[in-house]
């Protein structure tokens, strides 16, 4: 069973703080995305990394970071977090040749207090 | 930028009625569309997908239709049940993009 694990379902945070949000796939995928998914607006690409070390911003990358040290692990960022961050983030990965094969993790509900 | 939109946020059927939830997008360069379906609490997951040169795809009670005109594609699901309950996602990618836009989402109810 292909997996995309995000490593919390829920976090809690305070403005300010540095946010890590850790993101792990099983399926040996060259490509790996952060979305923010807020009501009303969709989906919305932060950022996306093609390979290792790899990294693109997407639509809205203000206010966020990424790295891609390996294949598997893909990590958002938040350097200081605001209260405008607060939303659903939702990681995917997919092999370099097929949208079909996009598969997303759970979620990460972030609230930034 | 391109964006992805629905007609409507919200819809509810009777169990047992055809669904049909639609989207509308604007880039003419698109040329492949998907579908997805985000139950509560879970990612998204893909239903089905469907090319430019093809303007009807189905698959196991559901349809797609795309009517490249005027910019628009449909997801038809035949015989709906309580299970199908979910927010719906179109997205759509122009072949040169290594990205896909996503539409707003469609809640869909099915009623008992």
């Amino acid at each position: 069973d292909v997996k995309v694990t995000q490593s919390s379902r829920y976090l809690v945070k305070r403005t300010g703080e540095k946010v890590f949000l850790e993101c792990v796939q099983d399926m040996d995928h060259e490509n790996m995305f952060w979305y923010r998914q807020d009501p009303g607006l969709g989906l919305r690409l932060i950022y996306f990394s093609y390979d290792v070390k790899m990294k693109e911003k997407g639509d809205i990358p203000e206010g966020y970071s990424v790295s891609r040290e390996k294949k598997e692990r893909f990590s958002l960022i938040l350097e200081s977090a605001s209260t405008n961050q607060t939303s659903m983030y939702l990681c995917a990965s997919n092999p370099a040749q097929g949208w079909e094969k996009l598969f997303f993790g759970s979620g990460t509900q972030l609230s930034v207090l | 930028g391109e964006s992805v939109g629905l007609h409507l946020p919200t819809l509810s059927v009777q169990e047992g009625d055809n669904s049909i939830i639609n989207c509308a997008y604007s880039n003419s360069a698109s040329d492949y569309f998907i579908w997805y379906k985000q139950e509560s609490g879970k990612g998204p997951q893909f239903i089905i997908d469907i090319r430019s040169n093809m303007d009807k795809r189905q698959g196991q009670r559901v349809t797609v239709l795309l009517n490249k005109t005027v910019k628009h594609l449909s997801l038809q699901i035949a015989a709906t049940q309580p299970g199908d309950s979910a927010v719906y996602f179109c997205a759509e990618n122009a072949g040169s993009a290594r990205q896909l836009t996503f539409g707003s989402g469609t809640q869909l109810t099915v009623l008992p």
